[in-house]
């Protein structure tokens, strides 16, 4: 079975740029998280996300921030202007639904901001 | 808003000692998982408890939960060097907010 699929693995980008990474759940996993993981700290949930609809965004900075899921399977995380401190691997995961706490993550994209 | 902590932060111990890691909160868990993240590579579920005082072993790895649901431990027997990795617990609360802690890092020397 295919995993969770991010890319790209790696990005660099100079402060007031914009960026936007990409995820791939697996088939058929209703929810889908994106996490912040800053060096040497625990991943920080971002966006919950069941079918296309948002479940929980508290903790996504939307003034840079925005995330989408139309069509209920894959997704986008886009960050405009980054800042320095947007520097972080960026974790998407899946599990089959919302009440199902089975979460499967993907490698992650490493984004570092110049 | 719960506060999440987990301790040691870093352990770097000798092949065939034994560990434990700790993870307290504030706030009573619905449930608490345990996770083992490789450099480069995504968090990887090891186990999943949900029933106050709960115990469940993996091989040489015993995960507790507290009566109380808010502090949960995880043991390992005799490490050895491919447990080495960044173990992060994951609080999982009533409304179903997901707050992963700071996360220990464990190096095991042969």
């Amino acid at each position: 079975e295919a995993g969770v699929a991010q890319s790209p693995r790696y990005k660099i980008i100079e402060k007031r740029q914009s960026v936007a990474f990409w995820c791939n759940p697996i088939s058929g996993h209703a929810t889908l998280y994106w996490y912040q993981q800053i060096l040497g700290q625990g991943p920080k949930l971002l966006i919950q996300f069941q079918n296309n609809g948002v479940v929980d965004d508290s903790q996504l900075p939307k003034d840079r921030f925005s995330a989408e899921r139309l069509k209920g399977v894959d997704s986008t995380l886009k960050i405009q202007p980054a800042k320095l401190e947007d520097s972080a691997v960026y974790l998407c995961a899946s599990s089959l639904a919302l009440f199902n706490t089975e979460a499967f993550f993907g490698q992650g994209t490493r984004l570092t901001v110049v | 808003t719960q506060l999440l902590e987990q301790s040691p932060q870093f352990l770097s111990i000798q092949e065939g000692e034994n560990l434990t890691v700790y993870c307290n909160s504030s706030s009573v868990f619905s449930s608490l998982q345990w996770y083992r993240q490789e450099p480069g590579e995504g968090p990887v579920l090891l186990v999943t408890v949900v029933t106050g005082g709960e115990v469940k072993k993996l091989k040489r790895l015993t995960f507790q939960f507290g009566d109380a649901r808010k502090d949960s431990s995880l043991h390992i027997t005799a490490a050895q060097p491919g447990d080495t990795g960044l173990y992060l617990c994951l609080f999982i609360g009533s409304a179903r907010q997901l707050t992963f802690g700071s996360g220990t890092q464990l190096t095991v020397l042969p």
